[in-house]
């Protein structure tokens, strides 16, 4: 079955770059229908969808991030990364990588997650 | 952006009683509407998407209902297992959002 694996620094300096990679294992990141997405969770606290991108590239990122994020998908290593730059302490989290399906207007949810992976943002 | 409040924020239950979770969206989500179950230290897991059909894998005791603004996840007789976090989380109007989660403990 499809799995996903986050990769990345677990601490980062404010103001630099956090950068994460999801490898995507059994099966392939251009499958039409996924939307490769990331999330984060602030430490107890809710969920907030930072952004996807679809295997032709196409992105969408949460207004609340825009001007930091940036998405990327490698199809031949069936990976896709997150990039947020001038990142704070308010972006220390757990960050995950997940599968979303939507298909013909049918919504069949975030169905395969990864671990996640904790990042913190100290000096 | 649509807003998801779930209630209540915590739900203390015992074993074997019925639960009942709601969801109520600021605006129509139409269907697209899914719910997560969250343990401590893992990632969230889907339960139920397009609002009333159960993941693949998932107890029949878990139960998902409603359309629009309201949506309830409903389940039957509650096993240990079931005591975690649960959030919905809306696919209708990007930003995609998550409701603020609701506690599901043991009383």
């Amino acid at each position: 079955q499809v799995q996903l694996q986050e990769s990345g620094p677990g601490l980062v300096k404010p103001s630099q770059t956090l950068s994460l990679t999801c490898t995507v294992s059994g099966g392939s990141i251009s499958s039409g229908g996924y939307y490769w997405s990331w999330i984060r969770q602030h430490p107890g606290k809710g969920l907030e969808w930072i952004g996807y991108i679809y295997y032709s590239g196409s992105t969408s990122y949460n207004p609340s991030l825009k001007s930091r994020v940036t998405i990327s998908v490698d199809t031949s290593k069936n990976q896709f990364s997150l990039r947020l730059t001038s990142v704070t302490t308010a972006d220390t989290a757990m960050y995950y990588c997940a599968r979303d399906v939507f298909v013909v207007a049918n919504y069949y949810g975030m169905d395969v997650w990864g671990q996640g992976t904790t990042v913190t943002v100290s000096s | 952006e649509i807003v998801l409040t779930q209630s209540p924020a915590t739900l203390s239950l015992s074993p074997g009683e019925r639960a009942t979770l709601s969801c109520r969206a600021s605006q129509s989500v139409h269907s697209y509407l899914a719910w997560y179950q969250q343990k401590p230290g893992q990632a969230p897991r889907l339960l139920i998407y397009d609002a009333s059909n159960r993941a693949t894998g998932i107890p029949a005791r878990f139960s998902g209902s409603g359309s629009g603004t309201d949506f309830t996840l409903t389940i039957s007789s509650l096993e240990p297992e079931d005591f975690a976090i649960y959030y919905c989380q809306q696919r209708s109007n990007w930003p995609y959002t998550f409701g603020q989660g609701t506690k599901l403990e043991i009383k």
